[in-house]
C-alpha cells in the first residue's frame, strides 16, 4: 500500500522567513502527489499538484513543490512567509502502483511568528 | 467553490444512538469519500464511493456504514456510536481517483 510521510507535526517559521514542509512517500512508481491547506475550522483546499510532466510545480499563494524521484519527495516550499500562511498542511498520494484513492500524510501545523 | 455540503456541521449525541451524516454534491463527481481528522492521526479514509451503489470500505471503516442512492448523495452512519468516534468528519469528492478531492466544511461530531 502506498504511504506519505510529513516530517515534522510543527513547523515554526518568522515571517518573511523561508517555508519548507516535508513529504516523502512510498512508491516503486511515480505516484500522483498533491499538497493540501487546511485553515482553521475549514476544510482543505488544493495547494498544488504533480501528476507528470514538469517536476517544478507552483501552486496558489506562492507555494510551490518539487518532484525528486531519487529521493521520493515532494517538499512544499516558500520564499517569504506571510501570517496568513499559518494553518495545517497536508500531503496527499494517489497511484504509484497502489489505489488510486488519495491517502493523507498527517499533516503539519506551520506556526509563523511576527 | 465546489458545491459540496455536510449536514449537520455539529452534532452531540449519546453513546450507543445511531448517527447518520450526510454528503450532498452538485458536481456530479463520480467518487466520494469520508474521512475522519483527529489529532495525531491527519486524515483517514473511513469509506468511498466509485458510482451509485459502488462503495468500498477504508482503513478505519469499523463501526460505520454508507449508502450511496443518487450521485449526489452520500450517507455515512454510525451505527452505534461510541466515544472514540468523536471527530471531525470530513467528505470529498474528485472527478476520478486521481484528481484532486473538492472537501466539505466538515461535521463535528461529539459522542458523550
Amino acid at each position: 500500500a502506498q504511504s506519505v510521510t510529513q516530517l515534522g507535526s510543527h513547523v515554526s517559521v518568522s515571517e518573511g522567513a523561508l517555508v519548507l514542509l516535508r513529504c516523502n512517500y512510498s512508491s516503486s512508481v511515480p505516484p500522483y502527489l498533491f499538497w493540501y491547506v487546511q485553515y482553521p475550522n475549514q476544510g482543505l483546499q488544493l495547494l498544488l499538484k504533480y501528476t507528470t510532466g514538469a517536476t517544478l510545480v507552483k501552486g496558489i499563494n506562492g507555494f510551490e513543490a518539487e518532484f525528486k524521484k531519487s529521493e521520493t519527495s515532494f517538499h512544499l516550499t516558500k520564499p517569504s512567509a506571510h501570517m496568513s500562511d499559518a494553518a495545517e498542511y497536508f500531503c496527499a498520494v494517489s497511484g504509484g502502483g497502489g489505489s488510486y484513492i488519495p491517502t493523507f500524510g498527517r499533516g503539519t501545523s506551520l506556526i509563523v511568528h511576527p | 467553490d465546489a458545491g459540496i455540503t455536510q449536514s449537520p456541521r455539529h452534532k452531540v449525541t449519546e453513546t450507543g444512538t445511531p448517527v447518520t451524516l450526510r454528503c450532498h454534491q452538485t458536481e456530479n463527481h463520480r467518487y466520494m469519500y469520508w474521512y475522519r481528522q483527529d489529532p495525531g492521526h491527519g486524515l483517514r479514509l473511513i469509506h468511498y464511493s466509485y458510482g451509485v451503489k459502488d462503495t468500498d470500505k477504508g482503513e478505519v471503516s469499523d463501526g460505520y456504514s454508507v449508502s450511496r442512492s443518487k450521485t449526489e448523495d452520500f450517507l455515512l452512519t454510525l451505527e452505534s456510536a461510541t466515544s472514540s468516534q468523536t471527530s471531525v468528519y470530513f467528505c470529498a469528492i474528485s472527478e476520478r481517483g486521481n484528481t484532486e478531492a473538492f472537501f466539505g466544511q466538515g461535521t463535528r461530531l461529539t459522542v458523550v
